[in-house]
């Protein structure tokens, strides 16, 4: 079984420009997170999704950060415009939903650096 | 809201020697699950192990295994015959007992970097 696929591995920017993320969970997987690990730090939420709409975004900053996730598969997370703070791991994770509490499947993250 | 708490920034162990992380965690909740996460260098996070609130009795999976107390809201990890490869970040998390997808989140602890020592 495929695991979560995530691109791009790396990818530095200077301040101000935008940036995308991309996730593909798990095949059949209906829940979809995207954390935010800032170095030395644990991760944190920023968005989940049920197929193709949005469960908790409370802790996303919606004035420069926005995701989407077309048909309720694969998604991608922006940034626009970047600031120095927002350099960090980004993490997608999927799981099955109808089951309480299933395992969470990680993917390999996003490693971003803002100059 | 609730809040996991690792107290312990770094250990180092030797090769087959044991030892424990500690977590703690705050919560109103009732039933919930806790889990610890490996995270190696690639970033990846791994399952280690997952305890359900409700369950008394102490989850261990192979040479992993935890000590819950849940009126202390203590969770710690103890690895046992320690290996080179579990050398890694680990993170205690939370996460609320709910069927429906919108109580399956989890809260990280801020992590414990292990290290063992040949």
């Amino acid at each position: 079984e495929a695991g979560v696929a995530q691109s791009p591995r790396y990818k530095i920017i200077e301040k101000r420009q935008s940036v995308a993320f991309w996730c593909n969970p798990i095949s059949g997987h209906a829940t979809l997170y995207w954390y935010q690990q800032i170095l030395g730090q644990g991760p944190k939420l920023l968005i989940q999704f049920q197929n193709n709409g949005v469960v908790d975004d409370s802790q996303l900053p919606k004035d420069r950060f926005s995701a989407e996730r077309l048909k309720g598969v694969d998604s991608t997370l922006k940034i626009q415009p970047a600031k120095l703070e927002d350099s960090a791991v980004y993490l997608c994770a999927s799981s099955l939903l109808g089951k309480m509490n299933t395992e969470a499947f990680f993917g390999q993250g996003t490693r971003l650096t803002v100059v | 809201a609730q809040t996991v708490t690792q107290s312990q920034p770094e250990m180092s162990v030797q090769e087959a020697e044991t030892v424990t992380l500690s977590c703690t965690y705050d919560t109103s909740e009732n039933n919930y699950y806790l889990f610890w996460y490996k995270q190696p260098p690639s970033r990846q996070m791994i399952l280690v192990i997952r305890q359900e609130a409700y369950k008394q009795q102490n989850a261990t999976e192979n040479r992993f295994s935890v000590n819950f107390q849940k009126a202390a809201k203590s969770f710690s990890l103890k690895i046992s015959d320690s290996q080179l490869g579990d050398t890694a970040m680990y993170f205690c998390a939370f996460s609320r007992a709910q069927i429906k997808a919108a109580g399956n989140k989890l809260t990280f602890g801020g992590g414990t970097r292990v290290l063992v020592k040949p």
